[in-house]
């Protein structure tokens, strides 16, 4: 019973390197979400995916880009990297808006 | 007024005591409310959802006051393991597919 799957769940980064964040959920789940979480702040949106095709911006998009690749992958890219995005990067899929979230384990990237 | 407010605490209360910590919101069209639990550095895990007056679940109570436009979450007979931070949760409406994350209130039991 796998939920929300992240990759990976550790890097380590050079300033101008690029990465792809994967994110899968087994739920049959139409809406999916990627969030940053900084110390002591809350979760904020980067971008979401109402439903498959379909992609918008969050609160925080700057610096990245994501892509739908179906229903069940929501991947999420740094094309390139700076310190500002050290962060912990969390997944997550719902079914819909007024369902709750399920969140993956998060990724903790830190940017050199 | 934000979206969601919460108290970020710290709230440190001992062991067995009855704590309740409350969420504002703005949006008076919102229509579902949650609450996750966040322990250091992990994913957040739903705790309680919240579609009407309230929802009870063992120890833990929540309340849903539309009229003032806030949630409450009571938890009983508190254990060391209930520390952890409790978010709330506000989804948009109006057909955004998006919620709101409260910052969240850190609750520390204390033996």
């Amino acid at each position: 019973n796998a939920g929300v799957t992240q990759t990976p769940k550790f890097q380590v980064l050079k300033t101008g390197q690029s990465m792809t964040l994967q994110c899968a959920q087994d739920m049959n789940h139409n809406s999916m979400y990627w969030y940053r979480q900084d110390p002591g702040m809350g979760l904020r949106l980067i971008y979401y995916s109402a439903s498959e095709g379909t992609t918008d911006k969050g609160e925080v998009p700057n610096g990245y880009n994501v892509s739908r690749l179906n229903k069940r992958e929501f991947s999420l890219r740094l094309e390139s990297a700076a310190p500002s995005q050290t962060s912990v990067y969390f997944c997550a899929s719902t079914v819909r808006t007024n369902q709750p979230q399920h969140f993956g384990d998060g990724t903790r990237l830190s940017i050199l | 007024r934000k979206e969601v407010e919460q108290d970020p605490g710290p709230f440190n209360v001992p062991e067995g005591a009855t704590v309740a910590f409350n969420c504002t919101y703005s949006n008076s069209a919102s229509q579902s409310f949650f609450w996750y639990r966040q322990d250091c550095r992990k994913e957040p895990k739903l705790l309680m959802s919240v579609y009407s007056s309230g929802n009870e679940d063992g120890r833990f109570t929540a309340q849903l006051n539309r009229a003032s436009q806030y949630i409450s979450l009571l938890i009983r007979d508190s254990k060391l393991s209930d520390s952890a931070t409790y978010l709330c949760v506000v989804p948009l409406s109006g057909g955004y597919q998006k919620v709101t994350f409260g910052i969240g209130t850190k609750l520390q039991v204390i033996p």
